[in-house]
């Protein structure tokens, strides 16, 4: 009941595309889903985070689109460009602690 | 403003050995995060301290702890090392102990190698 689960693993995009990377949950306490880019050599960066009062959020080329019924939320990447090209990670927290469930990260190559 | 720092960046130790790894947080942030990351179990969390004290704790060996200073800075210590161990131990810090506003930031990490 605490797993994230992430797909694709890996995603290739097209530069100017439309990445979009899926999450899905079973524990119904998480109430706040942030989205991390992680590169190589760094830790882990929040780009965009929801809470399941709203449907979705924008800031930028970066959506996240929540489904509260059907307990899933996906990262959509408008425009992709190949400095996109990272690791990104969905995570969910909520119930009686802080801790972060982190998914499993899906590698995107944005190409050029 | 100072991001999370993490020092050493890189070590190297061997089994059975002990390490002590350090965590600087943000400038006023409070809570302290420890998360452990590896190829083959993702990011996992370790613990959380907030003021001193430990509020959360992961699944981990009674092998791993952490304290936190009262100037927010933290450590963890890995004691008899295994080689699983071998992972990039992620700190992460917040502002305040409410979670409506607990956005983590997290440092560049510190690659562990145990051989």
């Amino acid at each position: 009941q605490q797993q994230v689960k992430q797909s694709p693993q890996s995603l290739i995009v097209q530069k100017g595309g439309i990445s979009i990377i899926n999450c899905a949950y079973e524990n119904t306490a998480f109430d706040y889903f942030p989205w991390y880019q992680q590169f190589p050599g760094k830790g882990p960066a929040l780009l965009i985070a929801i809470r399941p009062d709203v449907s979705e959020k924008k800031e930028g080329r970066f959506t996240i689109s929540f489904n509260k019924s059907a307990k899933q939320f996906s990262l959509h990447i408008m425009d992709s460009q190949p400095g996109d090209s990272a690791t990104y990670f969905c995570a969910a927290r909520g119930g009686a602690t802080n801790k972060l469930i982190f998914g499993t990260g899906t590698l995107l190559a944005v190409q050029p | 403003k100072a991001g999370v720092t993490q020092t050493p960046r890189y070590l190297i130790k061997t089994r059975g050995q002990q390490v002590t790894l350090s965590c600087s947080p943000i400038s006023g942030h409070r809570s302290v995060s420890w998360y452990q990351q590896t190829p083959g179990q993702g990011l996992q969390f370790l613990f959380e301290y907030f003021s001193e004290t430990q509020r959360n704790k992961g699944n981990f060996p009674g092998r791993f702890s952490g304290r936190q200073f009262s100037n927010s800075r933290s450590e963890m210590n890995v004691s008899t090392l295994e080689l699983g161990d071998s992972a990039l131990y992620l700190c992460a810090s917040s502002w305040l102990s409410s979670r409506l506003t607990d956005t983590q930031y997290f440092g560049p990490g510190t690659r562990l190698t145990v051989l």
